[in-house]
């Protein structure tokens, strides 16, 4: 069964630091993946999206993510955090052919100033 | 603004009473999902339509729980005989190319 492990519950950083947000799956063939971010009471925003074109990903609102099918991961990195970037964060995964998608458990971003 | 609306946002409502909730996906999108998200996690699926025919339906979605997409287009989740554990965001997602959800705001539910 397909099944996304995001490390951390909770990161902070910096403002103008690095952000690196872990994202593992599980999934028996090519997965589609995805990063959402969620602001406080609202609904989803999509990041960005893998489907198989390019490994490296690149977002909105200077988000990327790479993917790694030997380490089965798809971690969400941008160079340089603001403090807009305060959210909860979530992977996602969903198999070719079907458009279910299942969600890890979020890691929530904080920024310092 | 993803296109995709819910209504009403925030509902409140005690124990035991029935609740309807109201999802507009984006027109030209024929598949519809239904969400359940509780306090610090993420999404959880309750159930998925292609146009009008409701094809899956997770086990966390009781008998009290009911969903409907008459004629394909606007969705609509009922909830009978609330409980408190039924408090949570209830999500809608409007499905495009390649598996692309854009989701709605979310209704807010809490039972008391």
């Amino acid at each position: 069964a397909q099944s996304v492990t995001q490390l951390g519950s909770h990161v902070s950083v910096s403002e103008g630091a690095l952000v690196l947000l872990r994202c593992n799956y599980s999934s028996s063939v090519p997965p589609y993946l995805f990063w959402y971010v969620q602001y406080p009471n609202q609904g989803l925003q999509l990041l960005l999206k893998y489907t198989s074109a390019a490994t490296l990903v690149k977002g909105i609102n200077g988000f990327e993510a790479e993917f790694k099918k030997s380490e089965t991961s798809f971690h969400l990195t941008k160079p340089s955090a603001h403090m807009s970037d305060a959210a909860e964060y979530f992977c996602a995964v969903s198999e070719w052919g079907t458009s279910k998608i299942i969600f890890g458990s979020g890691t929530r971003l904080s920024i310092r100033p | 603004d993803t296109g995709v609306s819910q209504n009403p946002r925030h509902k409140i409502t005690k124990r035991g009473q029935n609740v309807t909730f109201r999802c507009d996906p984006i027109s030209e999108h024929n598949r519809l999902y239904w969400y359940r998200q509780t306090l610090g996690q993420g999404p959880e699926f309750l159930t998925y339509f292609q146009n009008e025919a409701q094809l899956e339906k997770s086990r966390l979605l009781s008998d009290r729980f009911s969903a409907e997409r008459p004629k394909g287009s606007f969705s609509t989740l009922e909830i009978q005989r609330t409980e408190q554990g039924d408090s949570a965001m209830y999500l809608c997602a409007s499905v495009g190319h390649p598996n692309e959800q854009f989701f709605g705001p979310g209704t807010r539910l809490t039972v008391l």
